[in-house]
């Protein structure tokens, strides 16, 4: 199976800040790579897919890059709705992967 | 609009069955892949099962082979995850989303809550 591997696990951010998560698959996934948002009791939404093709309606202040083993993620200015947990998700082989989240907190 | 609406969970004890529905509409239900992934109390997301558009095709999380099944009736426009030998640690909310390889999951469900529990 593939492992996906997120950092940091956690972090705090101010409002307007430049967030950057990482994401590392255990072996070459090619740009099979999906971001998540999810906030607490609600279902995930899908920001991003193709490792940087945001879905419809998602604001550009986010942004996917990388390709191979290693992906991030970035908010470019942390508004308070931002404030979630983000999850990467490898879909090149089954058993489709999650890494295990970062949550952004306010500082 | 999109719509995913799941029904089914509840409370079930150790070794007992469930059989999860989710209702698609708003979209062309026939011509995606469905999955299933579930997230346990305070964890992360897990990807169950996925099932392809005519249902010749479903794979399934290690964890839950022999155990789960999933199905799709394209005519209701409705996926199912039909679950025996339910354990504690199936015990989680279960979405259900459209995917597709192009574009991964799509679409989510708001959940439905499944406790194993004596």
């Amino acid at each position: 199976d593939i492992q996906m591997t997120q950092s940091p696990s956690s972090l705090s951010a101010s409002v307007g800040d430049r967030v950057t998560i990482a994401c590392r698959a255990s072996q070459g996934i090619s740009n099979y790579l999906a971001w998540f948002q999810q906030k607490p009791g609600k279902a995930p939404k899908s920001l991003i897919y193709a490792a940087s093709t945001l879905q419809t309606g998602v604001p550009s202040k986010f942004s996917g890059s990388g390709s191979g083993t290693d992906f991030t993620l970035t908010i470019s200015s942390l508004q308070p709705e931002d404030f979630a947990t983000y999850y990467c998700q490898q879909y090149y082989t089954y058993p489709l992967t999650f890494g295990g989240g970062t949550k952004v907190e306010i500082k | 609009e999109v719509q995913l609406v799941e029904s089914g969970g509840g409370l079930v004890q150790p070794g007992g069955s469930l059989r999860l529905s989710c209702a698609a509409s708003g979209f062309t239900f026939s011509s995606y892949w469905m999955s299933w992934v579930r997230q346990g109390p305070g964890k992360g997301l897990e990807w169950v099962a996925n099932i392809k558009q005519d249902g010749s095709e479903k794979y399934y999380v290690d964890s839950v082979k022999g155990r789960f099944t999933i199905s799709r009736d394209n005519a209701k426009n409705s996926l199912y995850l039909q679950m025996n030998s339910l354990r504690a640690e199936d015990t989680a909310v279960y979405y259900c989303a459209s995917y597709r390889k192009s574009s991964d999951f799509d679409y989510w469900g708001h959940g439905t809550l499944v406790t194993v529990s004596s």
